[in-house]
């Protein structure tokens, strides 16, 4: 199947500083890729939709000037949490789907996540 | 709205017993439906998918769903646990048309006991 990588896998930051994960798929182009939190012992609730060329969407309550989301390219989209704060640990996750033509009755492709600890 | 229960926050099983996780969905479209699992700190794996086509699902490590639609339910099942079998599990809803964007039940935490 294809491949989605999720870049880092865990990071510690100073609260009040910026943290960027980056959500690459290796092997198909993406056009759009989904941005995940997981609380600890919590489901896995969807932030927002990246586009690529255009703004994300972002679903209700996530702030989007906290969590910004770049869609660089086909293969790449960032997601930037800035003057994070304890409350923003978590486990951030990425996916996407190869589009229309390209396989397009499939499921979408997880990263392997990034643990965020906020300190 | 979309919504998907998993009315089993927490089940036990004995190793060798059999399984069913329960899955209900809401979803105006026809929908996709997934489960998933994820051992402590880690990322999600696939277990199994339903698109379409015949509503019984065979998936990896074992394990079956079936897809009712009369009963907006996408149960999952395994004839005999494996300790290995101890994990969180997750059902998802999507649809075709908007591109992978899934919607994911509460979860249920499988503990598996010798």
């Amino acid at each position: 199947g294809a491949v989605v990588s999720q870049h880092p896998s865990w990071v510690i930051c100073k609260s009040g500083t910026s943290v960027k994960i980056e959500c690459r798929s290796l092997d198909f182009q993406a056009t759009t890729m989904f941005w995940y939190r997981q609380f600890p012992k919590q489901s896995l609730m969807l932030m927002a939709t990246s586009n690529e060329g255009s703004k994300a969407t972002y679903e209700q309550g996530v702030e989007k000037d906290k969590f910004l989301i770049n869609h660089a390219s086909l293969t790449l989209s960032t997601l930037t949490v800035t003057s994070a704060h304890p409350e923003d640990s978590s486990f951030y996750i990425c996916s996407a789907r190869p589009p229309i033509g390209q396989g397009a009755n499939t499921e979408a492709f997880f990263g392997q996540g990034t643990r965020l600890t906020v300190v | 709205a979309q919504s998907v229960t998993q009315p089993d926050i927490h089940i036990t099983v004995s190793e060798g017993a059999s399984l069913e996780l329960r899955c209900n969905y809401s979803y105006g479209a026809t929908p996709y439906l997934f489960w998933y699992v994820q051992s402590p700190g880690q990322g999600l794996q696939l277990l199994l998918k339903y698109f379409s086509g015949d509503t019984l699902v065979q998936g990896i490590k074992g394990f079956e769903a079936e897809f009712k639609r009369s009963q907006s339910s996408f149960n999952l099942r395994k004839p005999s646990v494996h300790w290995s079998d101890a994990a969180e599990y997750f059902c998802a809803v999507g649809t075709y048309n908007q591109g992978g964007k899934l919607i994911f039940g509460q979860g249920t935490e499988l503990s598996v006991k010798p």
